[in-house]
């Protein structure tokens, strides 16, 4: 079946500083790969999302693009602001039945000012 | 603006009881969605319905029920509340096909006692 991998549990990181977070997945068929960003007391949020590998997604100054060779899913910024601390969910969706859409265990990002 | 509404948002109960938690969506969806969130497992898909009348199990439906009466509303029903279902509940809606944007409630905190 289909599975993602967040292997960063929590990323801690000062104001401005770069943001890199990594997933790997598994699947059979042809993914769209998705980041969601979930607030403290909030539902989880669609970030950005990459339907094709190799292309880039982008949203709030967040990137995204996906290896399908490695099949790799990052996430990036190039300088975090202390408004960025949440948990950040790698997302895969597959097929046509919505319920083929798979979440990875989250990473929090902590950023300090 | 995407609504999904959930209640209650905290809830207490007691081993045994039968607890229902209710969502309704303004997004006019076919498909909806109940996850729970619990540390280190990330969203678990618990049940899922594809349109009013229907309803599938997730991958972890044991103990709990789902109803969908109508689009706009689904619920998810614990007949016999146990400890281990005290979560976090996410109930959330989307169009047909897993490269849609799903959309997330707040959330309901349940404790079973």
């Amino acid at each position: 079946g289909n599975s993602v991998t967040q292997m960063q549990g929590q990323v801690t990181l000062s104001e401005e500083e770069f943001l890199f977070i990594n997933c790997t997945y598994s699947t059979t068929g042809y993914p769209t790969l998705f980041w969601y960003v979930q607030y403290p007391g909030e539902g989880p949020q669609l970030l950005l999302k990459v339907t094709t590998a190799n292309n880039k997604g982008s949203s709030r100054g967040f990137e995204a693009t996906y290896d399908k060779g490695t099949t790799s899913f990052h996430l990036q910024k190039a300088s975090v602001q202390e408004s960025d601390s949440a948990v950040y969910y790698c997302v895969l969706g597959e097929g046509t039945g919505g319920y083929k859409v798979v979440f990875g265990s989250g990473t929090r990002l902590l950023v300090s000012p | 603006e995407a609504a999904v509404t959930q209640s209650p948002r905290n809830k207490v109960a007691v081993t045994g009881g039968k607890v229902t938690l209710s969502c309704n969506q303004t997004n006019n969806h076919n498909n909806m969605y109940w996850y729970r969130q619990d540390t280190g497992h990330g969203l678990r898909l618990i049940h899922y319905s594809y349109g009013a009348g229907s309803t599938e199990k997730g991958d972890i439906p044991d103990g709990y029920k789902a109803s969908r009466p109508s689009q706009e509303n689904f619920s998810l029903i614990l007949e016999l509340a146990t400890p281990s279902q005290t979560s976090v509940y996410f109930c959330a809606s989307g169009r047909q096909g897993s490269a849609e944007t799903l959309y997330f409630g707040s959330g309901t905190r349940l404790t079973v006692l």
